[in-house]
């Protein structure tokens, strides 16, 4: 059946690194990604989004990948900094109809000072 | 600019009420979609409505209804509420385009059943 999922479940970094959180898919059918961050007691906030005729998309600190090859997307996050702590989602949509995402579990990202 | 509002913020029912939660969407979006999320997991699909008409539904049971107003915001119903309907029930609404846009969350309300 559809799935996304991560790869890790908690990811630790220290102030100024890059991170990188990982997400498998498996649907080969969909054709749009979305990161979302969510901090606690709040809702999730869009981060970046990516259309499958694309393999690279660059925000301001982050950058999403996507590789069809291989059904795998990341997300890296520049210089990251305390305020990048939070759960990071990844979403996918399928079929072009752009009303139901599908989301993994999320990874847990921690920022030490 | 507002973002999508949600209303109440906290919630608490026992065993077999019902309750509706409140969602609007930021000025312009025609579409919403609700959301659960239980503690420790993503967010699982519920309902997307557009021009008041449902788009989709996800795997909930009849118990779960949903509806748009002629000003795009929405309410979702939950009737005859069970302990494992405890979660934060997310509104989400997004432009809908030619091209797939980003959904936009608000902030949930968080539903606890005793």
């Amino acid at each position: 059946g559809e799935s996304v999922g991560l790869h890790l479940p908690t990811l630790s970094v220290q102030e100024g690194d890059n991170s990188i959180i990982n997400c498998a898919y498996s649907n080969s059918a969909s054709d749009y990604f979305i990161w979302y961050k969510q901090e606690s007691g709040k809702g999730p906030q869009f981060i970046i989004d990516i259309r499958s005729n694309m393999d690279k998309r660059q925000g301001q600190r982050v950058t999403v990948l996507l590789n069809k090859t291989v059904k795998h997307l990341s997300l890296q996050i520049a210089a990251t900094q305390p305020g990048d702590s939070a759960v990071y989602f990844c979403a996918e949509n399928s079929g072009g109809s752009n009303y139901k995402l599908t989301f993994g579990k999320g990874t847990l990202l921690t920022v030490n000072p | 600019d507002a973002g999508v509002t949600q209303s109440p913020t906290h919630l608490i029912k026992t065993r077999g009420q019902h309750v509706t939660l409140r969602c609007s969407p930021i000025s312009g979006h025609k579409s919403v979609s609700w959301y659960q999320q239980v503690l420790g997991q993503g967010p699982q699909f519920i309902f997307q409505y557009y021009e008041k008409e449902e788009r989709g539904r996800g795997n909930f049971p009849d118990r779960f209804s949903a509806r748009q107003f002629p000003n795009y915001s929405s309410e979702l119903n939950v009737n005859a509420l069970l302990l494992g309907d405890s979660a934060l029930y997310l509104c989400a609404s997004s432009f809908q385009g030619p091209t797939n846009q980003p959904q936009h969350f608000g902030d949930g309300t968080r539903l606890s059943i005793l």
